[in-house]
């Protein structure tokens, strides 16, 4: 166990919808991350918060938005799902982006389908 | 950000040493160089971290040149639970890693 929660573990929707996942950060850690997996691809990165602020961004489409609260739970928001968007999402978190470390504590991730 | 290369898959067997090489000719003066462990369905989680030469920790061994444009992450003695995808990253801090498409590991009885 990471540490790190992710909620719902399973969601099924509709094309055009919209939905919200949620990611609670390891206790402590300051920075959240977010990564799609596709089915037998490697992990995109999507974006990245530190402490309520946007750090960097990735290959994230204009339909997703994400944000960090001040209670440091990050919230990823897919809108206007098309099929493609079925996917594995993870949430990660870090101490301190700017310490030299890679290690990144990943949570057990959200599946998508959009059907 | 260096780029890493490492083969698509690998094959082996209960009991073996396994070797994976990680390619990374553009590594920079300042980065590490990391590996994560991928189970199906779930997220990557951290094996070993070094800078130079050797790194050793409870599961795994990184063996790191003296050029640091390679590096080697050793699993000894390999048990069938050790089926996984294996990445190899470099950078400094944890906002400055990217995951390539990684190593996939099959473990034979």
């Amino acid at each position: 166990d990471s540490g790190v929660t992710q909620t719902p573990k399973h969601l099924i929707t509709a094309t055009g919808q919209r939905v919200t996942l949620r990611c609670s950060p390891r206790s402590g850690d300051l920075s959240v991350y977010w990564y799609q997996q596709s089915l037998d691809q490697g992990l995109q990165f999507l974006i990245q918060y530190y402490n309520g602020e946007e750090r960097a961004k990735g290959n994230i489409l204009e339909r997703f938005s994400a944000q960090q609260f001040p209670d440091l739970h990050s919230e990823l928001n897919l809108s206007s799902l098309e099929l493609g968007d079925s996917a594995l999402y993870f949430c990660a978190s870090s101490v301190d982006p700017l310490q030299v470390t890679n290690e990144q504590f990943f949570g057990p991730g959200t599946r998508l389908t959009v059907l | 950000l260096a780029k890493t290369t490492q083969p698509i898959s690998m094959d082996s067997y209960e009991g073996q040493e396994v070797n994976i090489t990680c390619s990374h000719n553009n590594i920079a003066t300042n980065d590490y160089i990391t590996w994560y462990q991928q189970f199906p369905s779930q997220g990557p989680r951290f094996i070993i971290q070094g800078y130079k030469t050797k790194v050793t920790n409870e599961v795994a061994s990184l063996f790191i040149p003296a050029d640091r444009k390679s590096s080697t992450l050793s699993l000894p003695r390999v048990s069938l639970s050790d089926t996984a995808v294996y990445y190899c990253l470099v950078g400094f801090s944890a906002s400055k890693i990217i995951f390539g498409s990684g190593t996939r590991l099959s473990i034979r009885p």
